[in-house]
């Protein structure tokens, strides 16, 4: 079966670093999102990997490693806004978005 | 805003009802997406259109039944649910369901809530 895993819940301090985990075992692959979504809003597009290696984009960055199935999304100088799920997500070989059940990041003060 | 808008944003219904959900995209897509999001669970794929054709049904219970009458609009019917289909219904819509980066944009969502 398909599966695509992340932790359920982390904690973090304002103004620190966090990274993000997503572990993945699909029907072939054709790139993977990583999506942030507030509670009760929908999932907006955070990034997207398709080769190996680092993409940053702002204070966001995420990393992908195809041999390991193993991504992450590295959060800097975190804010209170950056409270929220995040999913991790992964296209298979049928071009569909096979889904993670979302890390809750907590920011403390 | 992520130019995708969905109606009603909440709904509660009795299990007897017949309501329909709303989707529409303002971003010139051709594929549209109906996702079940229950707490704590991944997202649950449940219908795929693109131009209009319904390309994909995830083994979706026949009380759910979704309409796509052009590219830009997509409904979910809605009619005899059980308690256990109360859950958040998202919309997505996409350029196209493969080829390049093809990002899915995300509605708020209607919640459901059976009774």
């Amino acid at each position: 079966g398909q599966n695509i895993d992340q932790p359920t819940e982390m904690t973090a301090t304002e103004g620190a670093i966090v990274q993000i985990n997503c572990t993945y075992q699909t029907s072939g692959f054709n790139g993977l999102f990583w999506y942030q979504q507030h509670a009760g809003e929908a999932p907006t597009f955070l990034s997207y990997n398709v080769l190996d290696g680092l993409e940053e984009k702002g204070r966001f960055s995420s990393f992908l490693s195809r041999s390991k199935g193993y991504s992450y999304l590295l959060l800097k100088e975190l804010q209170m806004k950056d409270s929220a799920s995040y999913l991790c997500a992964v296209r298979d070989s049928n071009y569909q978005l096979i889904w993670g059940a979302g890390t809750k990041l907590i920011i403390k003060p | 805003e992520t130019g995708v808008t969905q109606t009603p944003r909440h709904l509660v219904m009795g299990m007897t009802n017949k309501k329909s959900l709303k989707c529409e995209q303002h971003l010139g897509h051709n594929a549209m997406y109906w996702y079940k999001q229950s707490a704590k669970k991944p997202l649950e794929l449940m219908f795929v259109y693109n131009f209009k054709e319904q390309t994909e049904n995830n083994s979706v219970p026949s009380r759910f039944s979704p309409e796509c009458p052009n590219s830009s609009h997509l409904f979910l019917h809605l009619h005899t649910l059980q308690p256990e289909d109360s859950a958040l219904y998202l919309c997505a819509s996409s350029q196209d369901i493969a080829g390049g980066v093809d990002t899915q944009y995300f509605g708020p969502g209607t919640r459901l809530t059976v009774l």
